[in-house]
């Protein structure tokens, strides 16, 4: 009974290669939010998305996009992986914005090689 | 604006014995506050939410927390530690006003002795 899902759990990239991190959700949520996370901080909000509607974090760089082809899926694509981007990826879900609290998947584990 | 203080980075505690994580939160606005823990290399947690109702919350697995708008603190406690205890916790504020975008405390880490 999975609610929020993230594949692959470990990510190995090369410096440069691109890579593409999925999550998906069965709780038919209004939001879903991508956080980076490194070793012993706390997470760090890249984007979500409200329906449609994306909503990017001022201090989010351009080498992070994202797309939400329907309410089920998300994906965080990295254009250009640097060493300092090797971290783990969380994604959650909201009912709806506004103090709902968020459900979080496992998390993608990525190493930059 | 709003900010979230956890005013211990580490705590360590025996199994059987009572753990409190403190917690204080600066907010313009009404704000709702969560508890959320994380274990090694897994995702977040929710363990308890705080949204102006009772201001005496109880959660999963034995925690509650207690929300006190004078002192603006939201410390978390539970009577007796278990192994499985040991984790990372973080502290959340979200207001009403900022669509519900999280701040997250800096998070303590909890040990559980034998």
């Amino acid at each position: 009974d999975a609610m929020v899902i993230q594949n692959p759990r470990y990510q190995v990239t090369q410096f440069g290669k691109p890579v593409t991190l999925s999550c998906s959700q069965t709780l038919n949520h209004n939001v879903m939010y991508w956080y980076q996370q490194k070793s012993s901080q706390a997470p760090k909000l890249l984007f979500h998305y409200y329906d449609k509607d994306f909503n990017n974090e001022a201090d989010t760089p351009d080498n992070f996009q994202s797309r939400r082809p329907n309410t089920s899926f998300c994906f965080l694509d990295i254009r250009s992986p640097g060493l300092g981007d090797a971290a783990m990826y969380l994604c959650a879900t909201s009912r709806d914005r506004a103090t709902y609290e968020q459900y979080f998947g496992p998390g993608t584990r990525l190493t930059v090689t | 604006a709003q900010s979230v203080t956890q005013l211990d980075s580490h705590v360590s505690v025996s199994e059987g014995t009572p753990v409190l994580l403190r917690c204080n939160y600066s907010s313009s606005y009404s704000p709702s506050l969560f508890w959320y823990v994380q274990h090694p290399n897994k995702g977040l947690q929710l363990l308890l939410k705080y949204t102006s109702a009772a201001t005496l919350v109880k959660g999963i697995n034995g925690f509650e927390a207690e929300f006190k708008k004078s002192e603006t603190s939201f410390h978390l406690t539970k009577p007796s530690a278990h192994m499985s205890d040991a984790a990372e916790y973080f502290c959340v504020v979200s207001e009403a006003d900022s669509w519900g975008k999280l701040q997250f405390g800096a998070g303590t880490q909890v040990v559980v002795t034998p």
